[in-house]
């Protein structure tokens, strides 16, 4: 079974750094995009970046450019979404989202979320 | 302001049937294939449609989507309680090299 498993919930204080992750089984972990996708308390789904952990391209999102890192370990089959200094704006829940070989297909299976709340 | 345009809401009675509009352009429907995703009421969203009209396993033929130039569109047919939900369409945008989404429609079976 495909299945993509995510860290668990995190509370940060604004300026923090935070790594959250996307562990990734029943597939071969190299030949499939990866998605990030941010959901804002209330709102609706908004593109983060995409990664190919076979060779680590990456293409982010101009609302996301330079705000966070994706990367992906494909030893252990997971990739990753960082900050450096969050911000208060950063509260959210974040998903991961396996693609097709090729990044322009559909997204799934879905991870179940990691919620990130960024509070002073 | 979402890339792809969507009604807020909709709503319908049980056995009805309802349709959710996706609006797009020329550099993402227009080109490219059209996904819909639904959303439970406090879970991730679960791949409902790809490929503008293909169901995966598991998914109940009352489902079913559309694509015309730059519009695509869900149908849901004998509506049920249980398909209350958040609905979300999407598609690969060729100017932003990645997918983009549609802003979400609320669907309230009433």
């Amino acid at each position: 079974e495909v299945q993509l498993v995510q860290s668990r919930a995190e509370v940060k204080k604004p300026g923090e750094s935070l790594k959250i992750s996307c562990k990734a089984s029943g597939y071969s972990f190299i030949s499939y995009w990866i998605g990030w996708v941010r959901q804002m308390p209330g709102k609706g789904l908004e593109w983060m970046g995409i990664i190919h952990p076979g060779d680590s391209d990456t293409t982010y999102s101009p609302s996301f450019q330079g705000q966070v890192i994706i990367s992906a370990d494909k030893s252990i089959t997971t990739a990753y979404l960082q900050w450096s200094s969050l911000k208060a704006s950063d509260t959210a829940m974040y998903y991961c989202a396996r693609l097709g070989s090729t990044p322009n297909g559909w997204f799934d299976p879905w991870g179940q979320g990691t919620l990130v709340t960024v509070s002073s | 302001q979402s890339v792809l345009t969507q009604p807020p809401s909709a709503s319908g009675t049980p056995g009805q049937r309802v349709t959710i509009s996706c609006s797009g352009s020329s550099s993402n429907i227009g080109p490219n294939t059209v996904n819909w995703y639904q959303q439970l009421p406090g879970t991730a969203p679960k791949l409902l449609i790809y490929n503008n009209n293909q169901r995966p396993s598991g998914v109940p033929d009352r489902f079913s989507g559309s694509k015309s130039g730059t519009s695509a569109s869900l149908a849901i047919s004998g509506l049920q309680s249980e398909d209350e939900a958040d609905y979300y369409c999407a598609a690969w945008d060729d100017s932003l090299n990645g997918p983009v989404f549609g802003g979400g429609t609320k669907l309230t079976v009433l």
